[in-house]
């Protein structure tokens, strides 16, 4: 069975730097997809951002960039210019993507804290 | 277009009550995953939905269980109630299983039981 590690319970930065959230997991499997959810207090979960596997090249979204190390299974986040916004858990997941199943493992999450 | 859409938002039930919740994916969307949060055991997969079959379950009991109807539409009942199960109820929505699809969630529901 897939894990997913979040070892950081709550992160603080300052407006307008940037952070980097952790993430590690463990599989077997060598093609699967991960993920980055953002869940602020409202609760609904958005996508920030998503990995395949099999792409070398690290995935960007805007102020978004993950760090993506296949051989030590981790996927980092990292957020730059942040803003009041970005305050929420993050979520880190996995898919697998053997078969057609959509389910998806989730690490334990970060609080990120966004000061002035 | 309208997101995912569950229903009712809160919800206060007693020990051995049954519930049942209903999630409404984003048209279009056939697949409908179940998540419950807790905050002592995260986010679980509970069950996945697609065209009115269950596709892969959680490591859940009995008690839970779910169905989709042909509008894609589909519902979760949790039978004889357990404190344990208080719990954020998530339901996300996908075109179809695949796993590149995005899955997009909605705002859940909060089921406290007393």
């Amino acid at each position: 069975a897939q894990t997913v590690t979040q070892s950081q319970p709550e992160m603080s930065v300052q407006e307008a730097e940037t952070v980097t959230l952790s993430c590690t997991y463990d599989t077997s499997e060598s093609d699967y997809y991960l993920f980055w959810y953002k869940q602020p207090p409202s609760r609904q979960m958005i996508l920030v951002i998503r990995q395949e596997a099999y792409k070398q090249q690290n995935a960007t979204e805007n102020r978004f960039s993950v760090n993506f190390q296949k051989a030590a299974k981790s996927f980092s986040l990292k957020i730059s210019d942040s803003q009041l916004g970005d305050a929420a858990m993050y979520f880190c997941a996995y898919r697998s993507s053997s078969g057609t199943a959509s389910k998806l493992t989730f690490g334990t999450g970060t609080r990120l804290q966004v000061t002035l | 277009k309208a997101g995912v859409t569950q229903t009712p938002r809160y919800l206060i039930k007693t020990r051995g009550q049954q519930v049942t919740l209903s999630c409404s994916p984003i048209s279009g969307h056939r697949s409908v995953s179940w998540y419950q949060q807790t905050p002592g055991q995260g986010l679980q997969f509970l069950f996945e939905y697609f065209s009115e079959t269950q596709r892969n379950k959680g490591n859940f009991p009995g008690r839970f269980s779910g169905r989709q109807f042909s509008n894609s539409r589909s519902e979760m009942n949790v039978s004889t109630l357990e404190l344990g199960d208080s719990a954020l109820y998530l339901c996300a929505s996908s075109m179809d299983p695949g796993p590149y699809n995005e899955q997009f969630f909605g705002p859940g529901t909060r089921l406290t039981v007393l």
